[in-house]
């Protein structure tokens, strides 16, 4: 059962265009929705994280949307560079549980190529 | 400040042979979890442990074992290696804020890259 969704699974963009990763969730308890940046053979790195509670987070290029109503958010990229080129990978959980730890639900990823 | 450390990085297994999958973090953070990666799928739980003391199952706990070993340690064990278990594997862990109320972001090792023939 996928509980987050993510789309689209390729993109290739222009360098200076504008990238966009979309994606759905299905559990309305989720509170916490991160986008983690993954380089080939490292680790996912957090990129930037919003809670429910505001539509919109803006850090420098990168700005994640969200809408509650529809359960959907998704990261846009600004000036896109080459240095961008990845795979990003949305999250989601529920950060409101002390003692149950931040347990990921991640959505598949999207490798992103930008181009000069 | 080194983070979440995995070791081995690589590792080729033959059906049915085990081993363990170590990883150790240096943030305080109580909570440690293992996820495997495949192609098309993202990154799906394995197991974790909320707190030392406590393991739990998460989405694909079968044909694995884990072992809070202590507040820095969590590893994971494969008893006999089968070819579906071949993935990238990464450790995970997060902290809580100040008052307690709440989990913080979790960070990644660098992964252990196992292939199971």
């Amino acid at each position: 059962q996928q509980q987050v969704k993510q789309s689209p699974q390729s993109l290739i963009v222009q360098k200076g265009g504008i990238s966009i990763i979309n994606c759905a969730y299905e559990n309305t308890a989720f509170d916490y929705f991160p986008w983690y940046q993954q380089f080939p053979g490292k680790g996912p790195a957090l990129l930037i994280a919003i809670r429910p509670d505001v539509s919109e987070k803006k850090e420098g290029r990168f700005t994640i949307s969200f809408n509650k109503s529809a359960k959907q958010f998704s990261l846009h990229i600004m000036d896109s560079q080459p240095g961008d080129s990845a795979t990003y990978f949305c999250a989601a959980s529920m950060m409101e549980r002390p003692g149950g730890g931040n347990k990921l639900t991640f959505g598949t990823g999207t490798q992103l190529k930008v181009e000069l | 400040n080194a983070g979440v450390t995995q070791t081995p990085k690589f590792q080729v297994l033959k059906t049915g042979q085990s081993m363990t999958l170590q990883c150790a973090q240096d943030m305080n953070h109580n909570s440690m979890y293992w996820y495997r990666q495949d192609p098309g799928m993202g990154l799906r739980l394995i197991y974790y442990s909320a707190s030392e003391g406590t393991t739990d199952k998460g989405e694909v706990p079968n044909g694995y074992n884990v072992s809070r070993l202590n507040k820095r340690e969590f590893s994971l064990r494969l008893e006999s290696a089968a070819p579906s278990q071949t993935s990238v594997y990464f450790c995970a862990s997060s902290g809580a804020d100040r008052a307690g109320t709440m989990n913080t972001e979790a960070f990644f090792g660098q992964g252990t890259r196992l292939t199971v023939v």
